[in-house]
């Protein structure tokens, strides 16, 4: 069963406090390691895709990074804004004609202090 | 371009009603996705349709049930309502499966 165990479960920073999120996963083979950002209240808004070991893609002051066991969200400098809930989730190699579900860790609450 | 859209916002119901809930995705997604979210949890997994047929359902009891339209608009339905139904329940749209785009969620409060 794909399992995915986000940390901390909350983490209050101090602007231009920069830090990082983890993202811990097991699955029976990894399509792709998903962030998304959600408010209260509100649906969760895609960040970013990563596919394979290595990979890393940048989004402002969000940089998202994968290994074989885990992912991390690094957050540069952060502003009031960026307070949110950051949640992630992986999508498994599945047989052609089945369901592409996501699994989602419980998420990360962020609080970025001014 | 409009995002995934979802009706209604907010919902109130009783035990033992039943609920359906609206999805339209966004123009050109083909697959639509269902979520429930319940408070301090991340989404999990109900029901996934692409060009009309499920994919696939989670582990979720048989009073949950859901539909997709010619459109590709899609319907989640839930029977004899329990309290622990309520949650924040999310339709996520995309075309090619990898990226799912959510809209803003239904909020649905049983008493």
């Amino acid at each position: 069963e794909d399992q995915v165990t986000q940390s901390p479960e909350a983490l209050r920073l101090q602007e231009g406090e920069s830090s990082s999120l983890n993202c811990s996963y097991t699955v029976s083979g990894l399509r792709g390691l998903f962030w998304y950002r959600q408010d209260p209240g509100k649906g969760p808004e895609f960040l970013f895709t990563l596919y394979s070991a290595g990979e890393e893609k940048e989004k402002e002051r969000l940089k998202a990074t994968l290994t074989k066991k885990e992912s991390f969200l690094h957050i540069t400098a952060p502003k009031p804004e960026d307070s949110a809930t950051y949640l992630c989730a992986v999508r498994a190699f599945q047989q052609p004609g089945s369901a592409r579900q996501l699994t989602f860790g419980s998420g990360t609450q962020l609080t970025v202090l001014p | 371009d409009a995002g995934v859209t979802q009706s209604p916002t907010h919902l109130i119901k009783t035990r033992g009603q039943h609920v359906t809930l609206r999805c339209s995705p966004i123009s050109g997604h083909k697959s639509v996705s269902w979520y429930q979210q319940v408070l301090g949890q991340g989404p999990q997994f109900i029901f996934q349709y692409y060009e009309k047929e499920e994919r696939g359902r989670g582990n979720f009891p048989d009073r949950f049930s859901a539909r997709q339209f010619p459109n590709y608009s899609s319907e989640l339905n839930v029977n004899a309502l329990l309290l622990g139904d309520s949650a924040l329940y999310l339709c996520a749209s995309s075309w090619n499966s990898y990226e799912q785009y959510f809209g803003p969620g239904t909020r649905l409060t049983v008493t």
